[in-house]
Formats: structure tokens, C-alpha cells, sequence
């Protein structure tokens, strides 16, 4: 069946980086986007940006560029998100998520798979 | 950026019909997805494309897009169903590109 697994918690200090990855199996990597998604707490969704897993092409939310990187594997089905310079605010739950890559129509399909979740919390 | 509103919270009792809207200019002419998310899980897609649902999500639940709203109708409400639920569009002329609504938390009561 389709997965997206997601690595363990992290606790980082202000300042320092975190990487999350993103293990999918049971779909074919190569036909989806994998978006980058957090949740600070008792707040709603946000999203950061999306990787193409074909080409490996990327497309941030303003808010994080110059701060955040995506970035894939083919060899491994694996999906990447680096975030540096943490601060508190970042403190959040960091999902991956995968949309088919659809060309020559402007609609899109919606994020039908998501990954269990990785915490990550700032504090100095 | 693309401005999506919908309404905090809501109350609706079982069996009766929840009725959940999301706003935004023109949102007619995109395309619009709808979320489930129960408390401490990961969000789950339950209608895309306006109308569509995935497989595995039950009939009760429905959408639909006209002029500046969004609907989503869950109707013979269950307990099962109180979550937060929230609306989601891809704005290509917009920054962020992917937008969410603040989120509607439906209570069964």
C-alpha cells in the first residue's frame, strides 16, 4: 500500500538546522510532488513548498526561502526538507505529502497521501 | 496572497447535516480540497477537485464550488466525524502558491 514515513522527533537550539526525511513506497516516486506542510501548535495547517520527484524541481513559499531546502532521492524513494536558522516559531509538526504531477491542465488533485507527522521543537 | 475564510467552529447534532463553507474571490474557478483532521493524526483528503471523493471516503461527505464559495456537506452526521476540517487551493498567481483555510472544528454534539 502507499506510505510516506516520516523521521523521528527532533529538538534542536535556536540557530541550528534540522532535516526531516520522508520514506514513500507502493507508488511510483517519479509521478508525484512531494509538499512540505507544518502545524505550530494548536494552529492550523501551513504550507512550505513542494519538491518534484521527477526532475527534483522546487517551489517555496516565500516565507521560507533563503531559509529552507527540498530536495529528493530517486535511488531511495526519499523525500527531503531542511530547515536552518530555527527559531522558537518553528517549533511545529512537519508533514509530508504527495499530489500526482498533472500537465496541461490547471486543475489539481489535492494531497491524498500524507505522512505520520515529525515533531520538531526549538528551545534553547 | 489568496485569502480563504471559513468559519472557527460549528455544532451540528448526529444524524443531522453539517454544512461546512470556505470562501475566497472568484474560488468558482479553482480547484478545492477538503481535509479531515482528527485530533494528534495527520490530515486526511476527503473530497477534491471540487466535488470528487477518494476511495475509502464515505458518500456522506460532498463538495461543491460556485461563485466566491465552497462547500462541504457532511450529511447523517456520526461522532466519528467531529475533527477539524479544512478547505485548500492552489493559486498559481499567489504566494504561498498553496493556501489553507484557518480551519472549521466541527463538534458533534
Amino acid at each position: 500500500q502507499v506510505q510516506l514515513m516520516q523521521s523521528g522527533a527532533e529538538v534542536k537550539k535556536p540557530g541550528a538546522s534540522v532535516k526531516v526525511s520522508c520514506k514513500t513506497s507502493g507508488y511510483t516516486f517519479t509521478g508525484y510532488y512531494i509538499h512540505w506542510v507544518r502545524q505550530a501548535p494548536g494552529q492550523g495547517l501551513e504550507w512550505m513548498g513542494r519538491v518534484n520527484a521527477n526532475s527534483g524541481g522546487t517551489k517555496y513559499a516565500q516565507k521560507f526561502q533563503g531559509r529552507v531546502t527540498m530536495t529528493r532521492d530517486r535511488s531511495t524513494t526519499t523525500a527531503y526538507i531542511e530547515l536552518s536558522g530555527l527559531r522558537s516559531e518553528d517549533t511545529a509538526v512537519y508533514y509530508c505529502a504527495r499530489v500526482p504531477i498533472v500537465v496541461g491542465t490547471p486543475r489539481d488533485y489535492g494531497m491524498d497521501v500524507w505522512g505520520q507527522g515529525t515533531t520538531v521543537t526549538v528551545s534553547s | 496572497s489568496y485569502v480563504l475564510t471559513q468559519p472557527p467552529s460549528m455544532s451540528v447534532a448526529p444524524g443531522q447535516t453539517a454544512r461546512i463553507t470556505c470562501g475566497g474571490n472568484n474560488i468558482g474557478s479553482k480547484s478545492v480540497h477538503w481535509y479531515q483532521q482528527r485530533p494528534g493524526q495527520a490530515p486526511v483528503l476527503v473530497v477534491y477537485d471540487d466535488s470528487d471523493r477518494p476511495s475509502g471516503i464515505p458518500e456522506r461527505f460532498s463538495g461543491s464550488n460556485s461563485g466566491n464559495t465552497a462547500t462541504l456537506t457532511i450529511s447523517r452526521v456520526e461522532a466519528g466525524d467531529e475533527a477539524d476540517y479544512y478547505c485548500q487551493v492552489w493559486d498559481t498567481s499567489s504566494d504561498p502558491s498553496y493556501v489553507f483555510g484557518i480551519g472549521t472544528k466541527v463538534t458533534v454534539v
